[in-house]
């Protein structure tokens, strides 16, 4: 019931175009679902975040939807640009608890084509 | 501000031979995790600990051991290492309060190759 799972393991995007990453959950106790953004020889960095109790949360170009009922939840980079090229982990936790595991999908690999 | 440093950030082993990973982090976090790197496979939790004193099983903890020596450290050790082992480590940390509750903090990894 930890299982994470995320697709597609690879995209490739026009600049300007609208890219799609999604994730779906098991275990119903998780209340926290971030997604990280990792460049190249780098560690992954947070990018945003979303709790159960909102069904969107946007920042700037970015934007997570949650569907708690299918426990899935999906991140949308509208115009997207060549400096959104890394990879993309979604993860989810139990966001109080300090001994709660942190479990991360497979990751995507995004490419903007110029 | 230098968040959470790994050393070393590369190294070659040969099968059979230990090492140990260290993490340090100077941002007061009470939750230090290690995780694993692989192609297509994600990262993958290898050990956590939730304070100082404190550690548990992640998700592939089988060859590894940990140590949380005080607040700041998080060491991994991998006793007799094995060419399945062969992957790039990332220790982090977690803020559990202010504005930035349930971020992990990431190192820069280390790059470990077993031969």
């Amino acid at each position: 019931q930890q299982q994470v799972k995320q697709s597609p393991q690879s995209l490739i995007v026009q600049k300007g175009g609208i890219s799609i990453i999604n994730c779906a959950y098991e275990n119903t106790a998780f209340d926290y679902f971030p997604w990280y953004q990792q460049f190249p020889g780098k560690g992954p960095a947070l990018l945003i975040a979303i709790r159960p109790d909102v069904s969107e949360k946007k920042e700037g170009r970015f934007t997570i939807s949650f569907n708690k009922s299918a426990k899935q939840f999906s991140l949308h980079i509208m115009d997207s640009q060549p400096g959104d090229s890394a990879t993309y982990f979604c993860a989810a936790s139990l966001f109080y608890s300090s001994a709660s595991k942190i479990i991360f999908g497979s990751g995507t690999r995004l490419s903007i084509r110029p | 501000n230098a968040g959470v440093t790994q050393t070393p950030k590369f190294q070659v082993l040969k099968t059979g031979q230990s090492m140990t990973l260290q993490c340090a982090q100077d941002m007061n976090h009470n939750s230090m995790y290690w995780y694993r790197q692989d192609p297509g496979m994600g990262l993958r939790l290898i050990y956590y600990s939730a304070s100082e004193g404190t550690t548990d099983k992640g998700e592939v903890p089988n060859g590894y051991n940990v140590s949380r020596l005080n607040k700041r450290e998080f060491s991994l050790r991998l006793e007799s290492a094995a060419p399945s082992q062969t992957s790039v480590y990332f220790c982090a940390s977690r803020a559990q309060t202010g504005a930035n509750t349930g971020e992990l903090f990431f190192g820069e990894g280390s790059r470990l190759t077993v031969l």
